[in-house]
C-alpha cells in the first residue's frame, strides 16, 4: 500500500541553524501539507501546497518557514533559523485531490521529531 | 469548519465493538464527516469519511444520522492496537484538517 515517507525520523539542531525536513508524498497525489505537534499538544496545521504554490498557511507559518517541491517526488519544509519553540514532531500529509467520491482524505507520514537545543 | 464535540475518553473491552459518538450539529451541506486516529507518537491515520450515507471499509463503519447532526464510528472488534485518540472532523473536501481534543479510546484486555 502506498504511503507517505519522511526523513529524517529525528533531527537535532542548534538554535539559529537552518533545517530542512523532507517528505515523499504518495505518487499521483496533488495536495501536500505540513502539520506539527508539540509534545503533549494537539496536531496543528502549518501549510497546504497545491500546483506549486502555497494555498493556505496558518499564523504559525511565518517568514522563518518555507516549503518547496524541488522535483516530482519530494516536498520539503525549511526552517531558516530555528528557535527552541520549534521543537516538535512535524508531519507531512498528501491527498489525491479531485476524486470521484468528492472527498479528499489526507494521508500522513510517520513524522520527523525536531529537537532544537 | 463545523465544530464537533466528542467524549474526552472511553473504554472498550477487547473483542467488543467500540462505538465512538460525535456531534456536529452545525455541519453544512458540503461538509464531510472524517474520522482520523493517532496512535501514540505516530502520524494521524485516516479511517473513514462520509457525507450522508453510512459507510463501511476494512477498518470501521460510519453511521451518520439522517439530519447529519451526529455520527458514530464503529470499530466492530476492538483490539489492543486500536487504543488511540480518535478525531471526528467536519470539513469541506480541500480544507486543512483541524484536530480537536478527540476521544481517547482505551481497549482493555
Amino acid at each position: 500500500e502506498p504511503e507517505v515517507t519522511q526523513t529524517p525520523s529525528h533531527q537535532v539542531t542548534q538554535m539559529g541553524q537552518e533545517v530542512i525536513l523532507r517528505c515523499v508524498p504518495i505518487s499521483n497525489h496533488l495536495y501536500f501539507y505540513w502539520y506539527r505537534q508539540i509534545l503533549g499538544q494537539k496536531v496543528e496545521f502549518l501549510v497546504s501546497f497545491y500546483n506549486n504554490e502555497i494555498s493556505e498557511k496558518s499564523e504559525i507559518f511565518d517568514d522563518q518557514f518555507s516549503v518547496e517541491r524541488p522535483d516530482g517526488s519530494n516536498f520539503t519544509l525549511k526552517i531558516r533559523s530555528t528557535k527552541l519553540e520549534d521543537s516538535a514532531m512535524y508531519f507531512c500529509a498528501s491527498s489525491a485531490g479531485r476524486t470521484g467520491s468528492g472527498a479528499n482524505e489526507q494521508f500522513f507520514g510517520p513524522g520527523t521529531r525536531l529537537t532544537v537545543l | 469548519d463545523a465544530k464537533t464535540t466528542q467524549p474526552t475518553s472511553m473504554d472498550c473491552a477487547e473483542g467488543r465493538a467500540a462505538n465512538l459518538p460525535c456531534n456536529h450539529s452545525t455541519i453544512s451541506g458540503n461538509e464531510y464527516v472524517y474520522w482520523y486516529r493517532q496512535i501514540h507518537s505516530q502520524g494521524p491515520q485516516y479511517i473513514i469519511h462520509g457525507l450522508k450515507n453510512n459507510e463501511t471499509n476494512e477498518m470501521a463503519s460510519l453511521i451518520i444520522t439522517e439530519d447529519r447532526k451526529s455520527s458514530t464510528l464503529i470499530l466492530p472488534h476492538a483490539t489492543l492496537r486500536d487504543t488511540a485518540v480518535y478525531y471526528c472532523i467536519a470539513k469541506t473536501s480541500y480544507d486543512k484538517v483541524i484536530f480537536g481534543p478527540g476521544t481517547s479510546l482505551s481497549v482493555i484486555p
